[in-house]
């Protein structure tokens, strides 16, 4: 199994709403990335775990809140979100790095959730 | 800084000729990874390849080939026999390693459009 699964694949909600996406993948891996990504522009990183505790937060506003409830599971909790917030979401995984190499590190990507924000 | 720079604009290749798309990186760090993405109309991000900074010889998979120059910090990569479903967006990407036990974040360059022409 290579997958990464993200559901749903489209996410219509509005200002005040509370949403959750969801990303699971059963290869083993240790480290989770969130990204965000607009049309025609490179994905973003927002967060990474790694041994399912939050390694990295790359200064994401407060209403993005990620969980990583077990090493298979990650999730994006949305809340008051904004028009601009509307984007493709990408959910992605890897094996943990080890030292001094890189190798085998490459990211898996889910399918991603389009997100509009009404 | 930028870390990946992909300068160029669209690509058009005439199918089953061979294309090379640019990528060039910018680190300090000895230890590093580089990575190519394609990413479809559909979304997906799709992992091609990977070349490590130690690596002594050039990355192979398949038709994709990476012509990894490390003294000009270059990583283009070569695409042969260029098939209609090649046509997509192509990211060079980078991890640098982080030595702390904890995954680094995969940076991406900007994209190239590649268009395989009948």
């Amino acid at each position: 199994d290579t997958e990464v699964t993200q559901t749903p694949k489209h996410l219509v909600m509005g200002m005040t709403n509370k949403k959750s996406l969801k990303c699971e993948q059963h290869m083993g891996h240790r480290a989770m990335y969130w990204y965000k990504q607009k049309a025609k522009k490179p994905p973003e990183l927002m967060f990474v775990y790694s041994y399912e505790k939050l390694s990295i937060n790359e200064s994401v506003p407060s209403r993005f809140s990620p969980e990583c409830p077990n090493s298979s599971l990650l999730n994006l909790h949305l809340h008051a979100l904004q028009p601009e917030d509307s984007a493709l979401y990408l959910c992605a995984s890897s094996h943990r790095e080890q030292i001094l190499s890189l190798k085998n590190t490459e990211a898996f990507f889910g399918q991603g959730t389009r997100l509009t924000v009404v | 800084a930028q870390k990946i720079t992909q300068t160029q604009p669209g690509m058009f290749v005439q199918e089953k000729e061979a294309v090379t798309l640019d990528c060039t990186y910018d680190t300090s760090d000895p230890s590093y990874g580089l990575f190519w993405y394609k990413q479809p109309s559909s979304g997906e991000m799709i992992f091609l390849i990977y070349q490590g900074s130690y690596d002594q010889q050039n990355a192979t998979e398949g038709r994709y080939s990476l012509n990894f120059q490390k003294a000009r910090k270059s990583a283009n990569l070569v695409i042969s026999a260029s098939q209609l479903g090649d046509s997509a967006m192509y990211f060079c990407a980078m991890r640098e390693a982080l030595y702390t036990g904890a995954n680094s974040k995969l940076t991406f360059g900007k994209g190239i459009t590649l268009s395989v022409r009948p």
